[in-house]
């Protein structure tokens, strides 16, 4: 089982659309949990970490569930400049942080 | 601050040769990594680095060296480049190389590599 699992998608969404992605992780012992996004030719950045209580920004809400071992992102009121991939991290304390492969939105007009 | 810079942004090899790719930060970070990005692969990580002087392997170390003399500078080298080492590289810093407690690692613009 690869340690952190993401649907590739891609996702084609309207404009104003919800949409969630889902992550699962196999390290039980794992501590840090982040979103990164990856523009197109572009080098990933920081979206958002993944707090035990959940977490929220804008439109974007990021919950936990570490009895299932799997994080969330959920996208409100879509726009197109969310376009982009979307990385699942995961930290687990003594060893470097693990990349998902990515989730790929498109948001059409 | 310029942040996390790489040079060069492309480069064309042939099969056979070397090169170093740079990587510099100016966050004053510990913690530095280097990492290869392939279409379907992911982020896959080369090596990292927890401090000067100390160095570490990560998922896809062969073919690559690195060394780190200063907490600013971490270089990759390619010791006889293959096709196979076509890909797209990042170089990465951060305070902490676990995440752990949450803190952000920052990439740099990468490197676009083609080896014939």
């Amino acid at each position: 089982r690869k340690e952190v699992e993401q649907d590739p998608g891609p996702f084609n969404v309207p404009e104003g659309a919800t949409v969630a992605f889902n992550c699962t992780y196999s390290n039980s012992a794992s501590q840090s949990f982040f979103w990164y996004r990856q523009d197109c030719r572009k080098e990933p950045k920081l979206l958002m970490s993944v707090y035990s209580s959940g977490n929220e920004d804008g439109r974007f809400t990021a919950q936990l569930n570490r009895a299932s071992q799997y994080i969330s992102l959920l996208i409100r009121d879509s726009k197109l400049s969310d376009s982009a991939t979307y990385l699942c991290v995961v930290g687990s304390g003594n060893t470097p942080l693990v990349f998902g492969k990515g989730t790929r939105l498109s948001v059409i007009a | 601050n310029a942040g996390v810079t790489q040079t060069p942004k492309f480069q064309v090899l042939k099969t056979g040769q070397s090169m170093t790719l740079q990587c510099a930060q100016d966050m004053n970070h510990e913690y530095m990594s280097w990492y290869r990005q392939d279409p379907g692969m992911g982020l896959r990580l080369i090596h990292y680095s927890v401090g000067a002087g100390i160095t570490d392997q990560g998922e896809v170390p062969n073919g690559y060296n690195v060394s780190r003399s200063t907490t600013e500078d971490f270089p990759l080298r390619l010791l006889s480049a293959a096709p196979s080492q076509t890909s797209v590289y990042f170089c990465a810093s951060s305070y902490s190389a676990t995440g752990v407690p949450n803190n952000e690692q920052f990439f740099g613009p990468g490197t676009r590599l083609t080896v014939l």
